[in-house]
């Protein structure tokens, strides 16, 4: 399997502008899960889904963050409008089950996001 | 709510010496706790787990962990560390609660140094 594959690796953006990260969980994995990488707040959950429903949105920051998962393989997080404190690394991950069902979280390499 | 402690931001080892990096966690009953390993510009990769049973668990590449319920410790260990185990690591707990079996806590990342 290639396993979870995001895209772009890097993306340079100016403030205001819509950013989309895209991501393609592990075929046959029903959760897949948003995750943001930064130095001061280190791995934040930002959303997951189970099934292709979103079961636990509480940890996007703000409305300007959305995502959606239109079908078992493919998901997307957007952010409209963008800003210089989004800049991050974001990573999406799958499992087969829930991480605490012994099914381990599967991440991808992540998207490099600066807005400038 | 639960969380993790790693106290260690950085930790510097020669190659070949012992490592032990420390990990506490919080949680209100038995935890299922991770490591995590993150090389640069990768996403984590699971070194090793903990759900029951024995409390000393083994991992991928020569890693262990032993988990102690009395000091809520995960502390991983290798007996002697390679250049290419130079990376971040990561602790993470979750748990059986519905609801948090999803939802893995992650600490802030311990980065290993290996000098020659």
């Amino acid at each position: 399997d290639a396993g979870v594959i995001q895209s772009p690796r890097h993306e340079v953006t100016e403030m205001g502008q819509e950013v989309t990260l895209r991501c393609k969980p592990i075929s046959g994995h029903d959760y897949l899960f948003w995750y943001r990488q930064t130095m001061m707040r280190g791995l934040e959950l930002l959303i997951y889904f189970n099934n292709n429903v979103p079961i636990d949105d509480s940890g996007m920051p703000e409305d300007r963050f959305s995502a959606k998962m239109p079908n078992a393989s493919f998901s997307t997080l957007k952010i409209q409008p963008s800003e210089p404190r989004d800049s991050a690394v974001y990573f999406c991950a799958s499992s087969f089950r829930r991480p605490g069902d012994n099914s381990p979280l599967h991440f991808g390499n992540g998207t490099r996001l600066t807005v400038t | 709510a639960q969380s993790v402690t790693q106290p260690d931001i950085h930790i510097t080892v020669s190659e070949g010496a012992s490592l032990e990096l420390r990990c506490n966690y919080s949680y209100g009953a038995t935890p299922y706790l991770f490591w995590y390993v993150q090389s640069p510009g990768q996403g984590l990769q699971l070194l090793l787990k903990y759900f029951s049973g024995d409390t000393l668990v083994q991992g991928i590449k020569g890693f262990e962990a032993e988990f102690k319920r009395s000091q809520s410790s995960f502390n991983l260990r290798k007996p002697s560390v390679h250049w290419s185990d130079a990376a971040e690591y990561f602790c993470a707990v979750g748990g059986g609660y519905t609801g948090t079996a999803s939802k893995l806590t992650f600490g802030t990342g311990t980065r290993l140094q290996v000098t020659l």
